[in-house]
Order: C-alpha cells, then structure tokens, then sequence
C-alpha cells in the first residue's frame, strides 16, 4: 500500500519569495504522483502530475516539482509566489498499475504575507 | 468551472438517517470518483465508476453506497449516518478510466450529522 507524507502542514511566506512544499511517498511499485491545490471553498484542481519520463514536472500557474525516486520525493516548487498563491496543497500517490486508487498527504496550507 | 456538478451543496441531517448525494460529470466523461474529506481523516478516495461499472474501491463504509447510472450521473448514498460521518464529499470525472486522465472535480457537498 502507499502512503504519502507532507513534511509541512503551514507554510508562511511572503510575497514574491520562492516556496517549496515537501512531499515523501512510501510505495512498493511503481507510482504516479500528483499535486492538486484547494482554494477557500473549492474543489480540488490538479497543478501537475508525474507520470513517467522528465523527472522535473512543470504545472499550471509557475508551478513545478521534481520526482526523486532514490529519496522517494515530489517537492512542489514556485520561483516567487502571489497572494493568489494561497490554498491548501495536497500531494497524491496511486500505484500504476490494477485499479488505480489515489492517496492523498494531509496537506499543506501555504499562506502568502504582504 | 471544472463542469462537474454536485448537489445538494449542503445537507444537515440527523444521526441514524439516510442521504443520497448526487454528481453530474463533465460532457464526456465517462469515470467518476467519489472523495470524502473530514478534519479527522483528511481526503479519501472512496470508489470509482467508469460507463456504469464499478472500477476500484477505497475507503468505503459498509453503510455507504454509490452507482452511475445509464446518463453518467452519479449517486452516493450514506445510511445510518454517524456524527463522523460529517464531511466534504467530492466527486470528480475524467474521461478514461485510469488515472493517467486528468480528475475534474466538483465543488462538493457539504453533509452535517447532528
């Protein structure tokens, strides 16, 4: 079974300054890894996903992450963020192959000071 | 707009009733996923539909059941409800039945158990 370990529940930061978001994956096979963000009130809405191929993933809104599979990781990273940045992230693992079954870190709340 | 549609939005109710909470997916999509989250136990995948069939099952209570219909709608039904049980229940489409397919999700529908 996988499981996925969001090193940070809150991250503060300030505006314009670059933020990562620490994701670990525990997985005996092979997975798939997603980011998804949740605004105030709002369903959840994919930010990028590893499939295979390019270890460094790029998403929507400046976003991008890079799978290391030695250290079972999926860091979620932004250059220089905007208030519009703030939202709870989640990062998501589902093994490739039988029936795909996503499983979700407790997320992040990243917040974005002036 | 991700297009999904889920009704109602909020649904206050008593312990030991009965709910049905209802989704409607994208244009297309043929697969539908039901998520619960809760403060206690985060996001959860529950189960997942694709053309009427059930394709992969999660953490899914006895007393909770779903299906899709011949029009792709989507239904869950919770019964002797709990105060646990009080949620945030997403459904999200894709078109595929796996998740290499981009998840839309709906904004939710929030359940209170009194």
């Amino acid at each position: 079974a996988q499981s996925v370990t969001q090193l940070d529940s809150q991250v503060p930061v300030f505006e314009e300054a670059p933020v990562e978001l620490r994701c670990n994956y525990s997985s005996s096979v092979s997975v798939y890894l997603f980011w998804y963000v949740q605004y105030p009130n709002q369903g959840l809405q994919l930010l990028l996903k590893y499939l295979s191929g390019s270890t460094l993933v790029k998403g929507i809104n400046g976003f991008e992450a890079e799978f290391n599979k030695s250290q079972t990781s999926f860091h979620l990273r932004k250059p220089s963020v905007h208030i519009s940045d703030t939202a709870e992230y989640f990062c998501a693992v589902s093994d490739m192959g039988g029936a795909q079954k996503l499983v979700f870190g407790q997320g992040t709340r990243l917040t974005i000071n002036p | 707009d991700s297009g999904v549609t889920q009704t109602p939005k909020h649904l206050i109710t008593a312990t030991g009733q009965r709910v049905t909470l209802r989704c409607s997916p994208r244009s297309g999509d043929l697969s539908v996923y039901w998520y619960q989250q809760s403060l206690d136990q985060g996001l959860q995948f529950l189960i997942q539909y694709y053309n009427g069939e059930e394709r992969a099952k999660g953490n899914i209570l006895e007393r909770f059941s779903a299906q899709q219909f011949p029009d792709l709608h989507s239904e869950l039904n919770l019964s002797s409800l709990e105060l646990g049980d009080s949620a945030l229940y997403f459904c999200a489409s894709s078109v595929g039945q796996t998740l290499t397919y981009e998840q839309y999700f709906g904004p939710g529908t929030r359940l209170t158990v009194t």
